[in-house]
């Protein structure tokens, strides 16, 4: 069966500040792979999503992901953070004809 | 275009009585999904429709839930005898197809609460 695990329910970073958000998968074959965001009161969001067409995924908002199959990791990354940045961000690995996997979540508090 | 749409955005029920939660997909989608969001259980699957029906409801946590899709369209997820555990924010999703690779969209959620 297909996980996601989170790692770290929280992550602060101050604005202007890396951020990285933690991503490990567990799939018996190529997995697919998304971010969601989820801003308060609001529904998710899709910020990136890994299909095999390129190890490096660009998605909006600045972020990128990272497909290591080596690692079974796909981290999230941005490089400078915003106040705006400030939510709740989901792993998710979605399963042949059914539905999505998602990790726990980690909140991002970003600080001025 | 139009997003995935929910109705009611806030549900307050009293233990024992019977809910209806609707689900307006996005034009076309033939794949749709419900998902239960909680404090202490995450984001969970509830089931799966491709078309009207739904090969996969393996996530509804009693026979006290239902869901129905009619017209390839809107779906409504029935809670029966309302719990208070039950208490969650109901997400739907969409998606082109059922395909790994297609994104789900989704509504902005019915926030349940039984008292």
């Amino acid at each position: 069966a297909q996980s996601v695990t989170q790692l770290g329910s929280h992550v602060s970073v101050s604005e202007g500040a890396l951020v990285l958000l933690r991503c490990n998968y567990s799939s018996s074959v190529p997995p697919y792979l998304f971010w969601y965001v989820q801003y308060p009161n609001q529904g998710l969001q899709l910020l990136l999503k890994y299909t095999s067409a390129a190890t490096l995924v660009k998605g909006i908002n600045g972020f990128e992901a990272e497909f290591k199959k080596s690692e079974t990791s796909f981290h999230l990354t941005k490089p400078s953070a915003h106040m705006s940045d400030a939510a709740e961000y989901f792993c998710a690995v979605k399963q042949a004809g059914t539905a999505l996997i998602f990790g726990k979540g980690t909140t991002l508090s970003v600080s001025s | 275009g139009a997003g995935v749409s929910q109705s009611p955005s806030n549900k307050v029920t009293e233990k024992g009585k019977d809910v209806e939660l609707r689900c307006d997909p996005i034009s076309g989608h033939t794949a749709l999904y419900w998902y239960r969001q909680s404090l202490g259980q995450g984001l969970e699957f509830l089931i799966y429709f491709q078309g009207n029906s739904a090969p996969d409801k393996s996530g509804l946590p009693s026979d006290r839930f239902s869901a129905e899709r009619t017209g390839g369209s809107v779906s409504t997820l029935t809670i029966q005898r309302t719990q208070q555990e039950d208490s969650a924010v109901y997400l739907c999703a969409s998606s082109t197809t059922g395909g790994e690779g297609y994104e789900q969209y989704f509504g902005p959620g019915t926030r349940l609460t039984v008292t």
